[in-house]
Parts: structure tokens; sequence; C-alpha cells
């Protein structure tokens, strides 16, 4: 069984100030994580991923993500905001035994106020 | 991403129609997928299709009919919906079924049942 959990409904952040995205995850395997970005309106962009290797992940716009496997935890970070970043934001977990599926989390709202 | 494209962007229907929901993609894929989304629930997966085979069916009700006559061309033929049916319906596609391959989407198909 897989599950994955953004323990925060929204984040509120001052442009120009770090971000950060929460997420914690739980497979029975080795976990495949992923990060999507939804903007109003449109379907979800992918960020990054982990499979494997370096536990810091770079991805597109600046964001990085780093594994954390003893603390099962694959947070999103940017260092200096945009209020372009505003979004909804969701993370997703495929066990590597797991072949289709993506368990998604419920999504977190961030906003960057100028 | 022009990559995946949905048409219409927007349906209203009543529960006694029947209408269609189209998925074209360009990236040269062989999986695709159709996923619910509705306001504050974690996405849900419908279907997934690989290699025009439908390798899931996630429980979800016969008023709901896929199709995909080829790798690049995914339907969902909708009949007597319920309101509760009303959502955003996003079909995404990646490389394979395989747990390490990213899924691009499409912007949705907005759907509102009267």
């Amino acid at each position: 069984a897989q599950s994955v959990a953004q323990p925060e409904d929204q984040v509120n952040v001052a442009e120009g100030n770090p971000l950060t995205v929460k997420c914690t995850y739980s497979v029975s395997g080795n976990p495949y994580l992923f990060w999507y970005v939804q903007y109003p309106n449109r379907g979800l962009q992918f960020l990054l991923k982990y499979i494997t290797g370096d536990n810091l992940v770079k991805g597109s716009y600046g964001f990085e993500a780093e594994f954390n496997k003893s603390q099962t935890s694959f947070h999103l970070k940017k260092p200096s905001a945009l209020v372009s970043d505003s979004a909804l934001y969701f993370c997703a977990v495929r066990d590597t035994d797991s072949w289709g599926k993506f368990q998604f989390g419920a999504g977190t709202q961030v906003v960057v106020t100028p | 991403e022009t990559g995946v494209t949905q048409t219409p962007r927007h349906l209203v229907m009543g529960m006694t129609n029947k209408k269609s929901l189209k998925c074209e993609q360009h990236l040269g894929h062989n999986a695709m997928y159709w996923y619910k989304q509705s306001a504050k629930k974690p996405l849900e997966l419908m279907f997934v299709y690989n290699f025009k085979e439908q390798t899931e069916n996630n429980s979800v009700p016969s008023r709901f009919s896929p199709e995909c006559p080829n790798s690049s061309h995914l339907f969902l033929h909708l009949h007597t919906l319920q309101p509760e049916d009303s959502a955003l319906y996003l079909c995404a596609s990646s490389q394979t079924t395989a747990a390490n391959q990213p899924q691009h989407f499409g912007d949705g198909t907005r759907l509102s049942i009267l």
C-alpha cells in the first residue's frame, strides 16, 4: 500500500522569502516521488522527480526537493518565492512495485504576496 | 504545455445527455490515463491504458465508458451522469506505465451536470 500526505492546506509567504511545501509518504517498497504544480484553469505541470541517487533534486522554475528516507519526506523548496509561484502544488508517490498508479496528495495552495 | 490536448475545455450537460470527452497526446507516449479532480479532494485515478489496452479500472461507475483507439487518442464517453459527477476531468500520458515515468497532463475538461 502507498500513501502521501501534504499536511498544509495553504502556505502563505512574502515575495523574496524562502518557500517550503511539505510532503510525507508511505510505501512498502522503494518510493518514486514527484512534484506537480497546477495553475488556475490548467492541468498539472511536472516540476521534478526523485528516482534514485542524490537526495537533492533540482527541477523547473528554480524549485528543488530533498528526499529524506529516515523521515519519509520529500519537501519542495524554493530559495526566493515569486508572486507567479502562487498555485496549487501536488506531491505524488509511486511504489517501485506499482505499475501505473500514482498516489497524489490533496494539494497545498501556495499564496505569495508582494 | 501543448503535448496533451483535451476537448472540449468546458461542457454543460443534462443528466440524460450523452457526450464524449476527447484527449490527444503528441508526445509519442504509450500510456494514457483519465483522472477526476473535485474540489477539496485528491485526484482520483479512473482508468489506465497501456498500448491501447485497459490495464486499470478504479471501480468507476459504468456511466463512464473509456475508449482508446490508438496510443495517441483517449475518449471518455458519458451517459446518464449524476450531479456529483461535476468535476474537472484530466487526461494524462506517460512514456510507459513504469513507476519512474512522470505523467504529462492536459488542461482538462470542466464538466457541469445540470
